[in-house]
């Protein structure tokens, strides 16, 4: 079973519509992040968080909120999508109880927004 | 400019080949450097993690750092058809891995 579990893998959905996806670890690690991965652009971080009660906008939180429900849960959601928020979107966890852990991710979500 | 540059490929090699795959970055306070390989429909698997300068070895797999040139490398020997994949570099300052940088990957191809 993988380690960092992304759902759904892909999903196609409409302008204007409500989008959540999901993302639950077994690896027991504290720090949880978002990101979404574009064609020429690399990888660019949503938001963070450090445990449940700390939450941290990264580089493009605009269009984006999201809940830690458990130490290994956290979830995305897309209020009211938009076309340019097609992309593909990562979870990955880090270990912080060991100092400047990488980051592990998931297999992705691929969303399209038509 | 971008704070991490890196040559989006394709690079296309035979197999058996050494394959060199670099970064350049502008920013100094950056301390920390791992190379990810991704293959297609999957997520960014950690390949080699490094902190500050120096060459690190891993099998057939060797990271190399030059702060003093800000410019990182990821050298494959004896490369195969399953190295196939997209590289990507990525990196972050002193104070720690929460904001990792990347680079956008360059994309590699090993034929037999």
């Amino acid at each position: 079973d993988a380690d960092v579990t992304q759902t759904p893998r892909n999903r196609i959905t409409k302008t204007g519509k409500r989008i959540m996806l999901e993302c639950s670890q077994t690896k027991g690690h504290d720090r949880m992040y978002w990101y979404r991965q574009d064609p020429g652009l690399g990888l660019r971080l949503i938001y963070y968080s450090f445990d449940v009660k700390d939450i941290n906008k990264g580089e493009i939180s605009d269009g984006y909120s999201v809940s830690r429900q458990a130490q290994a849960k956290f979830s995305l959601s897309l209020e009211s999508a938009i076309p340019n928020q097609t992309a593909l979107y990562f979870c990955a966890t880090s270990d912080t109880r060991v100092s400047n852990q990488p980051q592990h991710f998931g297999d992705g979500t691929r969303l399209s927004i038509l | 400019q971008k704070e991490v540059e890196q040559d989006p490929g394709p690079l296309s090699v035979p197999e058996g080949a050494i394959v060199s795959l670099n970064c350049t970055y502008s920013n100094s306070a950056f301390q920390y450097f791992m190379w990810y390989r991704q293959y297609s429909r999957k997520g960014p698997e950690l390949l080699m993690y490094t902190y500050s300068s120096g060459n690190k070895e891993d099998g057939r797999f060797t990271a190399q750092v030059d702060k003093s040139s800000k410019y990182i490398s990821l050298f494959i020997r004896d490369s195969q058809p399953s190295d196939s994949a997209t590289y990507l570099c990525a990196m972050s300052p002193g104070w720690g891995t929460d904001k990792l940088i990347f680079g956008t990957g360059t994309r590699l191809q090993v034929f037999p």
